[in-house]
């Protein structure tokens, strides 16, 4: 089955400051990655998501890339802010079924 | 919109004991998912269904774990007996279709002792 890495399991970032978290997939068939948000108390909550017949999205002031020859893709956040704190997986799948997710990156953002 | 509800918010049980986990999905959502998020993992698919259907449960731990999607609406997970490692917090989500953008409830935290 599909495995996913995620990393760095934390990051503390300056406000203001970029934040970059990166994912590798296995199953060279995944052809669908979103991202989703989660804070404490609640269920995650899809950000962004990126097919494979694109390189890069961005959505305001978050963007991910996806490298399909490595197998791997990436979350960028800009001019992070307070409300940006929170735990953010990665996840992959073949058509949309099945979800794979990655450990998840405890983002802090520091005022 | 109302989103997906989920009852109880948290649970504390003995090991050997069984419990129950409900879900109200959001209307007119034909795809449901129950997910096992253990501290510090991304969550683990358990379950899907597709109206009152299973779709996929194989990795569903049968021996213990049941869930059933009465009239293609709400659902239940049931676990019984529980053991310790089954502690972790349990997310229903639902989707327009399979293949549609999953929204998750609050979860279930299962504390097991």
């Amino acid at each position: 089955g599909e495995n996913v890495e995620q990393h760095p399991s934390t990051l503390s970032v300056q406000e203001g400051d970029s934040a970059v978290i990166k994912c590798t997939y296995s199953d060279s068939a995944s052809n669908y990655f979103p991202w989703y948000k989660q804070e404490l108390g609640k269920g995650p909550q899809l950000i962004i998501d990126i097919r494979s017949n694109v390189g890069e999205k961005k959505d305001q002031r978050i963007a991910v890339t996806l490298n399909k020859t490595a197998k791997h893709f990436s979350l960028h956040i800009t001019e992070t802010q307070p409300e940006d704190s929170a735990v953010y997986f990665c996840a992959a799948s073949v058509n949309d079924y099945k979800l794979s997710f990655g450990a998840g990156t405890t983002v802090t953002v520091r005022a | 919109e109302a989103g997906v509800a989920q009852s109880p918010r948290y649970k504390i049980i003995e090991k050997r004991q069984s419990v129950a986990f409900w879900c109200n999905p959001i209307s007119g959502h034909a795809t449901l998912y129950w997910y096992q998020q253990i501290l510090g993992q991304g969550p683990k698919l358990l379950i899907q269904f597709q109206n009152n259907g299973v779709v996929d449960d194989s990795q569903l731990p049968k021996d213990r774990f049941s869930a059933e999607r009465l009239k293609g609406v709400d659902s239940t997970l049931k676990i019984q007996p529980a053991k310790l490692e089954d502690s972790a917090v349990y997310l229903c989500a639902s989707s327009l279709d399979a293949a549609g953008e999953q929204y998750f409830g609050p979860g279930t935290r299962l504390t097991v002792t």
